[in-house]
């Protein structure tokens, strides 16, 4: 069990830019989420997945984002046309099978966008 | 909506204080309560749960109980060493199929040898 990983772990871009961060979830784990986090303030939801199917879309997720599960493995997450207000922590994580409240996700080290 | 609000930081202590960081959440129907902690430089590791009212949900000295009569689930420790020095956040995860977390916006405590 190596745990969630994410890459890049930095990523400058210029205003306007498109970005794409990956996340790779533990094994076996069907679902997959994704966070923004910005400087001081707890992370907020984006998406989530279970396996390749996309079940809940955040009103934070405007039409410059979007996310894939391709296979229900790893996922991807792109922004076109990158803003300054884009500039956060992107975070992922995962869970096991949907045990109800019992549900437990953990969190990859995060992606770190600024963008000039 | 579901929200969580945390006492504002940061928190300094020396060590071996005790330590509360007040928790309360504003939920419908049963939400399961989290404490997440986000040491400098690694990513948010789960510290404690509880998924029912009264429920106590402990580990590494660390307590916190789900109290429904007062939407709170405050994070507390007998005796903090510099090593716990971190942001703290509160979460839900609220009753129903959705899987998504609703964090607060995070408490940093600072232990002084």
């Amino acid at each position: 069990d190596t745990g969630v990983s994410q890459d890049p772990r930095h990523k400058i871009t210029k205003r306007g830019q498109n970005v794409t961060f990956r996340c790779d979830p533990i094994s076996e784990h069907n679902r997959l989420y994704w966070y923004r986090q910005t400087l001081g303030q707890g992370p907020e939801f984006l998406t989530y997945f279970q396996n390749e199917a996309q079940l809940e879309k955040s009103r934070l997720l405007s039409d410059r984002f979007s996310a894939e599960r391709p296979k229900g493995s790893f996922s991807t997450l792109e922004i076109q046309r990158t803003e300054q207000g884009d500039s956060a922590m992107y975070l992922c994580a995962s869970s096991p099978r949907d045990r109800g409240p019992q549900e437990t996700q953990y969190f990859g080290p995060g992606t770190r966008l600024l963008v000039l | 909506g579901n929200s969580v609000t945390q006492m504002e930081g940061p928190v300094t202590l020396s060590e071996e204080a005790f330590l509360t960081i007040n928790c309360t959440y504003t939920a419908t129907g049963y939400p399961s309560l989290f404490w997440y902690v986000q040491y400098p430089g690694e990513g948010l590791q789960l510290l404690l749960k509880a998924t029912k009212a009264d429920d106590k949900g402990s580990n590494k000295g660390f307590e916190a109980t789900y109290r429904k009569e007062t939407t709170s689930f405050h994070l507390e420790k007998g005796s903090v060493q510099v090593s716990d020095s971190a942001v703290y956040f509160c979460a839900l995860r609220g009753s129903g199929n959705t899987g998504k977390l609703i964090f607060g916006q995070g408490t940093t405590l600072q232990v002084k040898p």
